[in-house]
């Protein structure tokens, strides 16, 4: 299916644990986001890229890890689970800078 | 930090009131997006107005931006039921900010029959 899907839905893990979320979108576009979204403030952009093997920090990175090997493909690591990090994440794609941006429909990780 | 916010965060209204929110932000942008989310879904774009124009149009949404005063508003004509959402602004940095969009705290629409 054309579009931008993240796997999983949902997902409860240990602190410590290191996950991965995963993000994959069909339309080759060269921008790829990852959000989260927490009552009260909105989202916040962890990591972006702007192509391939190019990615750059957002506003709250630190616990996370990407790579962007493929165009394709955006995974987010937390290398090490906290509860701090129990949120609703979001990855986002736009063909062009500064354009229109299409969201996947989150994933909604627990850390107990 | 957020560069930002809407307001008001909630708003309650009828079936074929219009509703209006606001956004404010830091800095100067090159372009501000409004985006809706219902509940439980992903973000939609609704309509990107530029830091060269003052106001557009889509169907009954109109979007107002003045970079004087940093602000954008939302103006949703004969709401429905089916309009009850989130709403977001997200903007972009004129300069040293890349293609980063950053998004605002939202308001919780609600409109009720």
């Amino acid at each position: 299916d054309a579009g931008i899907t993240q796997s999983p839905r949902y997902k409860i893990t240990e602190t410590g644990r290191q996950v991965t979320l995963m993000c994959h979108q069909t339309w080759s576009h060269s921008y790829m986001f990852w959000y989260r979204q927490d009552l009260g403030h909105g989202l916040r952009l962890i990591y972006y890229s702007a192509a391939a093997d190019i990615t750059d920090k957002g506003e709250v990175p630190d616990g996370y890890v990407v790579s962007r090997s493929k165009t394709e493909n955006f995974p987010l690591t937390l290398e090490s689970a906290t509860r701090s990090q129990t949120s609703v994440y979001f990855c986002a794609s736009s063909a062009v800078a500064r354009t229109e941006a299409f969201f996947g429909q989150g994933t909604r990780l627990t850390v107990v | 930090s957020q560069q930002g916010e809407e307001d008001p965060q909630a708003l309650s209204i009828q079936e074929g009131e219009n509703a209006t929110m606001n956004c404010s932000y830091k800095t100067s942008i090159n372009n501000l997006q409004w985006y809706r989310q219902n509940s439980g879904r992903g973000l939609v774009h609704l309509i990107l107005i530029r830091s060269n124009e003052r106001e557009k149009h889509s169907g009954r949404l109109r979007v107002t931006l003045d970079t004087s005063k940093k602000s954008s508003s939302l103006l949703i004509t004969a709401s429905r039921a089916a309009d009850t959402a989130s709403y977001f602004c997200a903007t972009d940095k004129l300069t040293g900010g890349g293609n980063k969009l950053t998004f605002g705290t939202g308001t919780q629409l609600k409109v009720e029959l």
